[in-house]
């Protein structure tokens, strides 16, 4: 069975300091990735995807993550935190039926964000 | 980017009574959509999986006959709420897959897109 999970219930940081938002996932096969952003009472934002190439993948709003595949990671980084990065960050990842059109996204429990200025 | 649009964004109901919500991809077909629901400050739990023409393939634990679901077209999905009881408030949010189509892109090269979310207060 595939899997994500956010080992953080809640990250800190200090406006202007890296960030950090952990995800491990546990697939068969390939793993196709995602992290998405919520900000309240909002439906998802795309930041950025896995899908294969470069283990380095740059998304939206200055994030990127980190393909990880010994450790199974696909970490979510910021090198300069903004207060207005402060939001809910879900890591997901795609799971395949046969014929299917596109897949059902399995996501992790959320990692709310807070930046500080 | 594809946009996915979802109605209404709040709602409050009687007990009782139903609530439909709609869900649209704006530019691009969508031949399956995905209903989720999530509980403040939770993940998403995918509850149905719409398929455009044919039955809708519900998760494990969810009503098919209390959210009712129907993919009418390539570019709506409703979700009706039937006999809404408290316990249905929630957070429903839909999505879809662009299948990038239109581009010049591999066919892998897809990502899926949310509506803005329903928030369902039943009183």
């Amino acid at each position: 069975a595939q899997s994500v999970a956010q080992p953080e219930d809640q990250v800190n940081v200090a406006e202007g300091n890296p960030l950090t938002v952990k995800c491990t996932y546990s697939v068969s096969g390939n793993p196709y990735l995602f992290w998405y952003v919520q900000y309240p009472n909002r439906g998802l934002q795309f930041l950025l995807k896995y899908i294969t190439g470069d283990n380095l993948v740059k998304g939206s709003y200055g994030f990127e993550a980190e393909f990880n595949k010994s450790q199974t990671s696909f970490h979510l980084k910021k090198p300069s935190a903004l207060v207005s990065d402060s939001a809910l960050y879900f890591c997901a990842v795609r799971s395949w039926r046969l014929g299917n059109q596109g897949g059902k996204l399995i996501f992790g429990q959320g990692t709310e964000l807070s930046v500080k200025p | 980017g594809a946009v996915v649009s979802q109605h209404p964004s709040r709602v409050i109901c009687k007990s009782g009574t139903s609530v439909k919500i709609e869900c649209r991809s704006l530019d691009f077909q969508a031949t399956t959509m995905f209903w989720y629901r999530q509980f403040p400050k939770q993940s998403l739990m995918l509850m149905a999986t719409s398929n455009e023409g044919s039955k809708a393939t519900y998760e494990q634990g969810v009503e098919k006959d209390k959210f009712l679901i129907n993919h009418a077209s390539l570019t709506l999905s409703t979700l009706t709420v039937t006999s809404a009881h408290p316990e249905d408030s929630s957070f429903y949010i839909c999505s879809a897959w662009d299948r990038g189509l239109r581009r010049t892109v591999q066919r892998t090269n897809t990502e899926a897109f949310f509506g803005q979310g329903t928030r369902l207060t039943v009183v």
